[in-house]
């Protein structure tokens, strides 16, 4: 069973607006939380992350944010640009030292 | 060069055949990581260690053998390939950064016949 869920596969978004990214997860025993990009024929790399003791955290147009009732984080990039059209990965794990379990990424597509 | 570097970066095999695909790290990070990325699947562990001597499966290590004698090499054997570990691999290392951030690897496409 999927414990990292992103259920949008794809996203189309215009130059300059919100994109917003969703993620959930079912194991209530996951503490750290980061998502990844990934261009095509490139390996992900690391964009933002957050653990299970903030609920907000920002970096430059890149915020994620954490609700633990739900189970759901989310990636907000304002304002998204041309050069964001990847695919971006949520991943948790339980702690800093065991393997990241990743969900099935979504699709974005900045349009200029 | 320092990082991570995975060889070869594009393999064509057939089915049966043994298949190595290597992971070399200049940073001495303790723990490695082998994933596999497909299509609706995402990316799936399949082997992980925390140090040289020291390996564990991850959810799909059926069909890979790994072993890990040195701290910066981690190679992925697939002792008899088949047609669905088609895939692109992706390793990954981790430093004491305590926020569980992995470093990757560029990826190997592997097309079994």
């Amino acid at each position: 069973d999927q414990q990292v869920k992103q259920n949008s596969p794809s996203l189309s978004v215009q130059e300059g607006r919100i994109s917003i990214l969703n993620c959930d997860y079912t194991n209530s025993m996951f503490d750290y939380f980061l998502w990844y990009k990934k261009y095509p024929a490139e390996g992900p790399t690391f964009l933002i992350s957050i653990s299970s003791i903030k609920d907000k955290n920002e970096d430059g147009r890149f915020t994620v944010f954490l609700n633990k009732s739900a189970k759901h984080l989310s990636l907000h990039i304002v304002p998204s640009q041309p050069g964001d059209s990847a695919v971006y990965f949520c991943a948790a794990s339980a702690r800093w030292d065991t393997p990241l379990v990743f969900g099935k990424g979504t699709r974005l597509s900045v349009i200029a | 060069d320092a990082g991570i570097t995975q060889s070869p970066r594009y393999k064509i095999t057939e089915t049966g055949r043994q298949v190595t695909l290597m992971c070399h790290q200049t940073w001495s990070h303790s723990y490695m990581f082998w994933y596999r990325q497909d299509l609706g699947h995402g990316l799936r562990l399949i082997y992980y260690s925390a140090a040289a001597d020291i390996t564990d499966k991850g959810e799909v290590p059926d069909g890979y053998v790994v072993s890990r004698s040195k701290t910066e090499n981690f190679p992925l054997t697939l002792e008899s390939a088949t047609r669905s570990q088609t895939s692109v691999y992706f390793c990954a290392s981790l430093g004491v950064s305590g926020a569980n951030v992995l470093t990757f690897g560029a990826g190997s496409r592997l097309t079994v016949l």
